[in-house]
């Protein structure tokens, strides 16, 4: 059970495309979902915290108007990167809980290349 | 501020034998949760274990178990009788709720091999 799945896995795509990743829970209902962008051989840095009917919390020195996040029902969110560049190239993972304090099940994770 | 260190990017451990890799934090929280995450080669994060701040009693998951030592912000995790496939990435991280609801941060992680 438990299920995340994210889509898609891999993408490249030219300078100023804008791309939309998406993360669904196929067995139960995620009042929250997570966003995080991971660089090769680092750690995952949150970018920003989906709660279901209501705008994301981004972390500090993320941008808004760049990484939009829409979470419009209890098993899917999504991700867009608008007008993206090379330097948004990165392995972004979504992540989603059933309740705020219960451990994360996450996606595969979406490559994303910037040409 | 929050932090996570993980003291040790690599290890590696013989096959069948135990391992512990070690995880401080820093947090001003009293309530909190840790957890130990596995990153393997094909990507997808897996939950380990988790151990909540207000118990004491040291989780235990099969062959993973934790050493948890509150006052010193400790969270080491312990791999007993090691497979090939526990070679991966361990992240460990804490997570508690602030003012946009719960959030997680994770450690830097170890690269953990475990040798046939």
């Amino acid at each position: 059970g438990a299920v995340v799945s994210q889509h898609p896995s891999w993408v490249i795509c030219k300078s100023g495309t804008s791309v939309k990743i998406e993360c669904r829970s196929l067995d139960f209902q995620a009042t929250t979902m997570f966003w995080y962008r991971q660089f090769p051989k680092q750690s995952l840095m949150l970018m920003a915290t989906s709660n279901e009917g209501s705008k994301a919390t981004y972390e500090q020195g993320v941008e808004k108007d760049k990484f939009l996040i829409n979470h419009a029902s209890l098993t899917l969110s999504t991700l867009t990167v608008t007008s993206a560049h090379p330097e948004d190239s990165s392995f972004y993972i979504c992540s989603a809980t059933l309740r705020g304090n219960q451990p994360q099940h996450f996606g595969d994770g979406t490559r994303l290349s910037i040409l | 501020a929050q932090t996570v260190t993980q003291s040790q990017p690599e290890m590696s451990v013989q096959e069948a034998e135990t391992v512990t890799l070690s995880c401080t934090y820093d947090t001003s929280e009293s309530n909190y949760y840790l957890f130990w995450y596995k990153q393997p080669p094909s990507r997808q994060m897996i939950l380990v274990i988790r151990q909540e701040a207000y118990k004491q009693q040291n989780a235990t998951e099969n062959r993973f178990s934790v050493n948890f030592q509150k006052a010193a912000k400790s969270f080491s995790l312990k791999i007993s009788d090691s497979q090939l496939g526990d070679t991966a990435m361990y992240f460990c991280a804490f997570m508690i709720l602030n003012t946009g609801g719960f959030k997680t941060i994770f450690g830097a992680g170890t690269r953990l091999f475990v040798k046939a």
